[in-house]
């Protein structure tokens, strides 16, 4: 079936350090997005990517969806202690329904 | 409503009894998920609406699982005869239901089920 890989599973760094987390589908996406849940909490949106090749930027954080739309990656410059939390990408193949496929999470955690 | 609402916050169940779990989700979004996220895992899929009608409940993990919405509105997850391997935290999600940008889902708080 359809499934969307995301490594690592965890990335431990010092605060301050750079952090990558990526995704990959076997079959083109339509569309990707990003969410992040901090401890205790529900996942929640940080942006959507719909463009081959597109980057986007928010501050600190570098979103890039692949040339063949079936890649797409997170990068973090100088983490921070706020940046903790588990990172999920979440695809959606072609189709009508709007269902997301969630890779399975990448665990920061940032040591001060 | 503001957000997703979910009740209850928690549940603690015997083995064996029924548990229903609502989902409100945000006034006007016609797409509904519902996923489970046991500890320290990710989310696993378990059906979605679009309106009243479910076109996906490829996620349901048995036919002890069942869900309904009315209204196009609000959202019942129901398990019957809980096992202790359905403890997770039941995690609703809404989003406008259309296609391109501005499609993200909404979570809820969710719902921590505890099965003793």
């Amino acid at each position: 079936g359809q499934q969307v890989m995301q490594i690592p599973q965890y990335q431990h760094v010092q605060e301050g350090e750079d952090f990558t987390t990526y995704c990959n589908s076997s079959t083109t996406l339509s569309n990707i997005q990003w969410y992040k849940q901090r401890p205790g909490g529900h996942p929640v949106f940080l942006i959507q990517l719909v463009k081959s090749g597109e980057v986007k930027k928010q501050k600190r954080l570098t979103f890039q969806f692949g040339e063949a739309k079936k890649n797409s990656s997170l990068h973090i410059t100088a983490t921070q202690t706020t940046d903790v939390g588990t990172y999920f990408c979440a695809g959606k193949y072609g189709g009508s329904n709007y269902k997301l496929t969630f890779g399975k999470g990448t665990l920061l955690t940032v040591n001060p | 409503g503001a957000g997703v609402s979910q009740s209850p916050s928690n549940k603690v169940t015997e083995k064996g009894k029924d548990v229903e779990l609502r989902c409100d989700p945000i006034s006007g979004h016609t797409a509904l998920y519902w996923y489970r996220q046991s500890l320290g895992q990710g989310l696993e899929f378990l059906i979605y609406f679009q309106g009243n009608s479910a076109p996906d409940k490829s996620g349901l993990p048995s036919d002890r699982f069942s869900a309904e919405r009315t209204g196009g509105s609000v959202s019942t997850l129901t398990i019957q005869r809980t096992q202790q391997e359905d403890s997770a935290v039941y995690l609703c999600a809404s989003s406008l239901g259309r296609a391109g940008p501005g499609n993200e889902q909404f979570f809820g708080p969710g719902t921590r089920l505890t099965v003793l």
